[in-house]
C-alpha cells in the first residue's frame, strides 16, 4: 500500500518562480526521500532526510520534515522550464535490517516559459 | 559505471502469454527492488531483496506473479499468465546498505502491454 501522499497532486507555475510540494505519511519512518521523474525515464534521487533532522538544503532545493504531523515539504526556488517534471516522496523503514521504499502518487510539476 | 540495466525496454504480448522482465543491478548493490507504475495505482513496490534474499513479497499482486535472484548480478520477474490489466511500466532498482544516502538507482524501466 502506499504510504506518503503528495500534494498538490498538479502544479503549474511560471519560470523563476518557487515550487513547493507536500507529502504526508502514516508510520514511522527511518528516513524519507524526494526523487524526479522526467516522462519515459526512470526515478532519480534528488535528497534524503532523516528522521532526526528538520531541514536540509542542497542548491535550489530545501527539504523539510516535521515527524510529529508526519509531513514533509520540497521546495524548488527560482524554478527552471528543466525542472518540469514528476516528483515523488518515499518513506524509508528498516525490515529486517533492509531498506524499504515506498513511493507516494507524486506531484506532477511543470514549469511555463 | 553502467547503472542499472533492464531488458527488455518494450513488451507486446498476448494475454495468456509469458513474461519474463530482467534485471542487472549496479555491481556491489546488494539490495535489489522491483515496482510497478500504472496512471491509477502510482508506484507500487512488489517485492525487493536484499543478499538475493526475498524480504517482502507482500506488493506482488497475486500467484501470476513470481521474483527471483539468483545471484547479486541478475533478477527476473515474471508473469503467467499475463492478463491486460498487467500493463505497466514495471522498475528496477538497487541499493547498497553501505551508501550514506541509502539512495536507490532505478533502471530506466520495462513497458509491458498486453492485449
Amino acid at each position: 500500500s502506499q504510504q506518503g501522499e503528495e500534494d498538490p497532486q498538479a502544479l503549474s507555475i511560471q519560470e523563476g518562480e518557487n515550487a513547493t510540494m507536500n507529502c504526508s505519511y502514516k508510520t514511522s519512518i527511518n528516513n524519507l526521500q524526494w526523487y524526479r521523474q522526467n516522462s519515459g525515464r526512470g526515478l532519480v534521487h534528488l535528497i534524503l532526510i532523516r528522521s532526526n533532522e528538520r531541514e536540509k538544503h542542497s542548491g535550489r532545493l530545501r527539504v523539510t520534515l516535521d515527524t510529529s504531523k508526519k509531513s514533509s515539504s520540497l521546495l524548488i526556488t527560482a524554478s527552471r522550464a528543466a525542472d518540469t517534471a514528476s516528483y515523488f516522496c518515499a518513506t524509508v523503514s528498516l525490515i529486517q535490517g533492509a531498506q524499504k521504499l515506498v513511493f507516494g502518487q507524486g506531484t506532477r510539476l511543470t514549469i511555463n516559459p | 559505471d553502467a547503472g542499472v540495466i533492464q531488458s527488455p525496454r518494450h513488451e507486446v504480448t498476448e494475454m495468456g502469454q509469458e513474461v519474463t522482465l530482467r534485471c542487472k543491478p549496479i555491481s556491489g548493490h546488494n539490495s535489489l527492488f522491483w515496482y510497478r507504475q500504472t496512471m491509477m495505482r502510482g508506484l507500487e513496490l512488489l517485492i525487493y531483496f536484499n543478499n538475493n534474499v526475498p524480504i517482502d513479497d507482500s506488493g506482488m499482486p497475486e500467484d501470476r506473479f513470481s521474483a527471483k535472484m539468483p545471484n547479486a548480478s541478475f533478477s527476473t520477474l515474471k508473469i503467467q499468465p499475463s492478463e491486460p490489466r498487467d500493463s505497466a511500466v514495471y522498475f528496477c532498482a538497487s541499493s547498497t546498505r553501505t551508501s550514506s544516502t541509502g539512495e536507490l538507482f532505478f533502471g530506466e524501466g520495462s513497458r509491458l502491454t498486453v492485449l
